[in-house]
């Protein structure tokens, strides 16, 4: 089966820019989640998605940061304007089940930004 | 507030030298404790899921252990290709999302 599609593998752009992330989850999967991993450490959530609804976006700053999924399928993170402290691995993730408890998530290889 | 802290941060071993690694976590009530391998660039790959006390779960030179506290990820014998990172990562039960809560990982380094 193929996995969890993400573009770009990597974008640099200067503070106050914008920048959009695109994920293609598994066919069938109806849980779509972002999370972004600052160096050194695990992986934070940012918004969970189920079907095209918001389930959880309690993490996400919200006066930077938004995102889509449309039809509940693709999904887009999008940063305006980015921060320095914005530079991170954003990775997209996707599960069977609502709760990714029994098959675990599956994530794509992520999106590298440096923000200069 | 929920949290998760992995020990050591780094690891070196020789090949077929046996060790474990430790994930400390505080929850309100857990649903499940994960086990996650990332590899350099690439997103994490899932390895168990430990549902209660008592728990434990194998798969090749892996076995994870789960008490009301902690888990263990016995690594038995490794390999160099078992280089990588491994996360550990909780769910809380008294939530209603699928939110996992992360520790740092650990690095582990397997030499020929």
């Amino acid at each position: 089966e193929a996995g969890v599609a993400q573009s770009p593998r990597y974008k640099i752009i200067e503070k106050r820019q914008s920048v959009a992330f695109w994920c293609n989850p598994i066919s069938g999967h109806a849980t779509l989640y972002w999370y972004q991993q600052i160096l050194g450490q695990g992986p934070k959530l940012l918004i969970q998605f189920q079907n095209n609804g918001v389930v959880d976006d309690s993490q996400l700053p919200k006066d930077r940061f938004s995102a889509e999924r449309l039809k509940g399928v693709d999904s887009t993170l999008k940063i305006q304007p980015a921060k320095l402290e914005d530079s991170a691995v954003y990775l997209c993730a996707s599960s069977l089940d609502p709760l990714g408890l029994i098959y675990g998530y599956t994530f794509g290889s992520g999106t590298r930004l440096t923000v200069v | 507030e929920d949290q998760v802290t992995q020990s050591p941060e780094a690891l070196r071993l020789q090949e077929g030298e046996s060790s474990s690694l430790n994930c400390s976590y505080t929850v309100s009530g857990l649903r499940g404790l994960f086990w996650y391998r990332q590899d350099p660039g690439k997103g994490p790959e899932f390895l168990f899921t430990l549902y209660s006390a008592g728990e434990e779960k194998e798969k090749e030179r892996l076995k994870a252990t789960l008490t009301k506290k902690e888990s263990f990820l016995h690594i038995t014998a490794p390999k160099p290709e078992d280089s990588a990172t491994y996360l550990c990562a909780v769910q809380d039960g008294s939530s209603n999302t699928g939110k996992l809560i992360f520790g740092q990982g650990t690095t582990l380094q397997v030499k020929p």
